[in-house]
């Protein structure tokens, strides 16, 4: 998965509880992007970063809000996770940042009750 | 809301015959990828096809491009039971833009 991990892998959550999931990289990209995917929908982008401190909104952003501190992390928060961001959540990291190749982490499977 | 639209959703074939799936697509683009995922593992690169390419190989994988249709088609040839997964189209659109736009994908399913 080109150097790309998720944690965790498998979370189950409560309605209103905060949640974090973690991507990591080790091949020093500088964009990286958080997707969620749901049956029917494929692939919606929730938030991106095309550097350290720098991210903006994707296309399904609400109730969503990241950070990305350091080049090899980006964080994706649910502040007050609902049962409508069950979900499985897709980090991936492109090297040149100009839509060319992504490379997909291997995914966190959210449930929330 | 999405960019790609692949066609069929889902396709069933016996070993050895080609597959091919179609995407169509709505704005200028720069270029158009397709990806596959196997089941419950991240999406995986297959090839990239640049807006001014009209046709790209990569080994049993062949992608034709028709901007002027807003259109591509994915053909796989010498199908495998390996190959069974779904494969999406994404669109990277004029201007350089970061982003791709994932279509919502085509199960493909290989019978032995």
């Amino acid at each position: 998965d080109a150097g790309i991990t998720q944690s965790p892998r498998h979370k189950v959550t409560e309605t209103g509880t905060p949640v974090t999931l973690r991507c990591h990289q080790t091949e020093n990209h500088r964009y990286m992007y958080w997707y969620r995917q749901d049956p029917g929908h494929g692939l919606r982008l929730i938030h991106y970063s095309y550097g350290v401190k720098d991210t903006d909104k994707g296309e399904v952003s609400d109730g969503y809000s990241v950070s990305r501190s350091k080049t090899e992390d980006f964080l994706l928060t649910l502040e007050s996770a609902t049962s409508s961001q069950t979900s499985v959540y897709f980090c991936a990291i492109t090297d040149r940042g100009r839509t060319d190749t992504q490379y997909f982490g291997p995914g966190t499977r959210l449930t929330v009750l | 809301s999405q960019q790609g639209e692949e066609d069929p959703q889902a396709l069933s074939i016996q070993e050895g015959e080609n597959a091919t799936m179609n995407c169509s697509y709505k704005t200028s683009i720069n270029n158009l990828q397709w990806y596959r995922q196997n089941s419950g593992r991240g999406l995986v690169h297959l090839i990239l096809i640049r807006s001014n390419e009209r046709e790209k190989h990569s080994g049993r994988l062949r992608v034709t491009l028709d901007t002027s249709k807003k259109s591509s088609s994915l053909l796989i040839t010498a199908s495998r039971a390996a190959d069974t997964a779904s494969y999406f189209c994404a669109t990277g659109s004029q201007g350089g833009s970061e982003k791709l736009v994932f279509g919502k994908g085509t199960k493909l399913t290989v019978n032995p």
